[in-house]
C-alpha cells in the first residue's frame, strides 16, 4: 500500500464548475497535509496546507481534512482553464510523501 | 534570494560521467529536501537536511548518489558513474522547519545518454 494515494484522472470539469480532488493516506500519525499544483514542465507550487480536522478556505480553494478516515480533499470553486494542471497531494509523517497526482482539465 | 534556486536547469551527460547539481534554498530555511521526479509520477524523496546535518538519506537509490550541505545553506547532489535510469528531474525544496510547507526550485532536468 502506498503512503499517499490519488486518482490519477484525468478529471475534466467545465469552466465555472467545482473541481473535487481526493487523496487518502496510510499513516495515522501524519501531522501535516499539503496540496501542490504542477503545470507541465514546471515544479510543484504550494496551493494549500492544513493541519487540523475540518475545512480551510483560501480564495477559490478549500482543503478538507478528515483524520479519522485518513482523507484529504481539495475543492476548486469557479474552475478556470488556468487551473488545468496536475494536483499533488503530500503528507508529512516522518518523511514527506507525495501522491502521483491527479490531472485536471477545465474545459472552456 | 526570494525563492529556491537550482542550477543547472538542464544537464546532459554521457553514461559513466559524474554530475553535480546545486540547490540554494530560501534564506533562513532550516530544512532542505531533494526529490527525483520521473515523467508522470509524483516527486520521490531522496534525502533531507536539517541545517548541515543529513538526517535522512534513505531515498537515495544507490551509493552512487551523494548529497551534502556543509554550511547549512547551499546543497549539492552528486551522482557518480551516471546510468540511463538516472535520467529524471531533480527537485530541491526548502522549508522553515519540520512539518512546514516546502517550497520548490525549478528543478534540474538530467538526461543521461
Amino acid at each position: 500500500q502506498k503512503e499517499v494515494e490519488q486518482n490519477s484522472g484525468p478529471l475534466s470539469v467545465p469552466e465555472g464548475a467545482i473541481a473535487s480532488l481526493n487523496c487518502t493516506y496510510s499513516d495515522r500519525g501524519s501531522q501535516s497535509f499539503f496540496w501542490y499544483r504542477q503545470y507541465s514542465g514546471k515544479s510543484p507550487e504550494l496551493i494549500m496546507f492544513i493541519y487540523s480536522n475540518g475545512d480551510k478556505e483560501d480564495g477559490r480553494f478549500t482543503a478538507q481534512l478528515n483524520k479519522a478516515s485518513q482523507y484529504v480533499s481539495l475543492l476548486i470553486r469557479d474552475s478556470q482553464p488556468s487551473d488545468s494542471a496536475t494536483y499533488l497531494c503530500a503528507v508529512n509523517t516522518e518523511k514527506f510523501y507525495f501522491g502521483t497526482g491527479t490531472s485536471l482539465t477545465v474545459i472552456p | 534570494g526570494a525563492g529556491v534556486s537550482q542550477s543547472p536547469r538542464y544537464k546532459v551527460a554521457k553514461r559513466g560521467q559524474d554530475v553535480a547539481l546545486r540547490c540554494d534554498p530560501i534564506s533562513g530555511h532550516v530544512s532542505l529536501f531533494w526529490y527525483q521526479q520521473a515523467l508522470g509520477q509524483g516527486p520521490e524523496f531522496l534525502t533531507y537536511f536539517q541545517n548541515e546535518a543529513q538526517l535522512d538519506k534513505s531515498g537515495l537509490p544507490s551509493d552512487r548518489f551523494f548529497a551534502e550541505r556543509p554550511e547549512g545553506s547551499v546543497s549539492t547532489l552528486k551522482i557518480q558513474r551516471t546510468q540511463q535510469e538516472d535520467s529524471a528531474v531533480y527537485l530541491c525544496a526548502s522549508s522553515p522547519g519540520d512539518y512546514q510547507p516546502q517550497h520548490f526550485g525549478d528543478g534540474t532536468r538530467l538526461s543521461i545518454l
